[in-house]
């Protein structure tokens, strides 16, 4: 079953745009939510990550929209550059310490 | 510290044969992931460990896939009866804790079933 659903599938944009990556999630007790970029040929790492205390986490050009009513949160990505073309991955999990749950990915593409 | 260590980074075995993937996770860490990526599926939840012991095989399919963690410095996750369906890349990643920490993924065993 999927538990975080991710969508687009796959976005393309210009440079200089803002790209928006969206995610939902169904199990209310999940309550840490993050982000991991793949580049081709690599592994996952950690991007950005949000817990709801808060609606929104930056940390420079990333920004993560947090809406615990809908169970939806997006990465922004502001400002995008070629170097970004990567594949988005969001997650969830809660602190009952139950594993992190994938999205199905977004594979991004800026073009010059 | 050379990050989580996995092995062999490519297998491809007879449909039918068994597979066996080893996984060396970051020295210190108590928290040890399976995961599975597929362009379909994206990232798939297989199992995990805390502190060697198996938490939560929910993502396992049943009968042919079995891991394991006999010690704090390796896993292994066993393929039988391997099914062209069941090539994928095979991701092992290890954590501090579980929740709210993060994963560090490695490289991966690209698993070809032919």
């Amino acid at each position: 079953q999927q538990q975080v659903r991710q969508s687009p599938q796959s976005l393309t944009v210009w440079e200089g745009e803002t790209a928006i990556l969206n995610c939902s999630y169904e199990d209310s007790t999940f309550d840490y939510f993050p982000w991991y970029h793949q580049f081709p040929g690599e592994s996952p790492a950690l991007l950005i990550a949000i817990r709801p205390v808060s609606n929104k986490k930056e940390d420079g050009r990333f920004t993560i929209f947090f809406n615990k009513r809908e169970k939806k949160f997006s990465l922004h990505i502001a400002d995008s550059q070629p170097g970004d073309s990567a594949t988005y991955f969001c997650a969830a999990s809660a602190t009952n310490n139950n594993a992190p749950r994938f999205g199905a990915g977004t594979k991004l593409s800026v073009k010059p | 510290n050379a990050g989580v260590i996995q092995t062999p980074r490519h297998k491809v075995t007879g449909k039918g044969q068994e597979a066996t993937l080893w996984c060396e996770p970051i020295s210190g860490h108590s928290a040890v992931f399976w995961y599975r990526q597929t362009i379909v599926q994206g990232l798939e939840f297989l199992t995990y460990f805390r502190n060697q012991a198996p938490i939560d095989d929910s993502g396992m399919p049943k009968e042919r896939f079995s891991a394991q963690m006999p010690n704090q410095s390796h896993s292994t996750l066993k393929i039988q009866s391997t099914q062209p369906q069941d090539s994928a890349v095979y991701l092992c990643a290890s954590s501090l804790g579980v929740s709210q920490n993060t994963l560090y993924f490695g490289a991966g065993t690209r698993l070809s079933v032919l």
